[in-house]
């Protein structure tokens, strides 16, 4: 299995874009985490999908956050409009459920000029 | 929710000398307690993890041991090499809640 694949690998845009990070989890994996690493902040859950139902968004920051999977193999987040702030390293994560140990991609690097 | 804290957050010891790291959590709920290794440009990898049912766990140098009376859990590397540096990450998780601690920079000196 090539493990749970992330891309773009960095991302550069300019204030006010919409960037869309891409995550395909291990197939068989019922569970998708997206998480935001910063110095300030560490890890923080973004968002959590069970079979490709979105659970608890309740650590989205703000609306300009949106998260979709339309299927068991493919997640996106959307940033839009994109600001300063949200410059962080995004990670998607998969497992076979919550009291399992987590996959993690190699993460999205995400700097907002 | 859940609240875990993580001590210390960097750690430098000397190649073949053990490393512990220690983590508290709050939530009594909290039932999973798995560990993660963070290289440079990487995401999380587990490395290990206990359940509220076992008080320790051991794979070859690394072992975990929980309280969950005290509500702590701790990892212990032994025979450090200098590619065990890295960040380390302790978790809990109570039902559809996972929190991660801050992170421990541990470095190995040869």
């Amino acid at each position: 299995d090539a493990g749970v694949i992330q891309s773009p690998r960095h991302e550069v845009t300019e204030m006010g874009q919409e960037v869309t990070l891409r995550c395909k989890p291990i197939s068989g994996h019922n569970s998708l985490f997206w998480y935001r690493q910063t110095m300030m902040r560490g890890l923080e859950l973004l968002i959590y999908f069970n079979n490709n139902v979105p659970i608890d968004d309740s650590g989205m920051p703000e609306d300009r956050f949106s998260a979709k999977m339309p299927n068991a193999s493919f997640s996106t987040l959307k940033i839009q409009p994109s600001e300063p702030r949200d410059s962080a390293v995004y990670f998607c994560a998969s497992s076979p459920g919550w009291a399992y140990g987590y996959t993690f991609g190699s993460g999205t690097r995400l700097t907002v000029v | 929710g859940e609240n875990v804290e993580q001590h210390p957050s960097t750690l430098s010891v000397q190649e073949g000398d053990s490393a512990v790291i220690k983590c508290t959590y709050s939530d009594s709920a909290s039932n999973y307690f798995p560990w993660y290794k963070q290289e440079l440009g990487k995401g999380p990898q587990l490395i290990i993890d206990i359940r509220s049912n076992v008080g320790e766990k051991k794979d070859q140098r690394i072992a975990v041991t929980l309280n969950k009376t005290a509500k702590h859990f701790s990892l212990h590397i032994t025979e450090t090499q200098p590619e065990d540096s890295a960040v380390y990450f302790c978790a809990a998780s109570s039902p559809y809640d996972m929190r991660f601690g801050a992170g421990t920079r541990l470095t190995v000196k040869p």
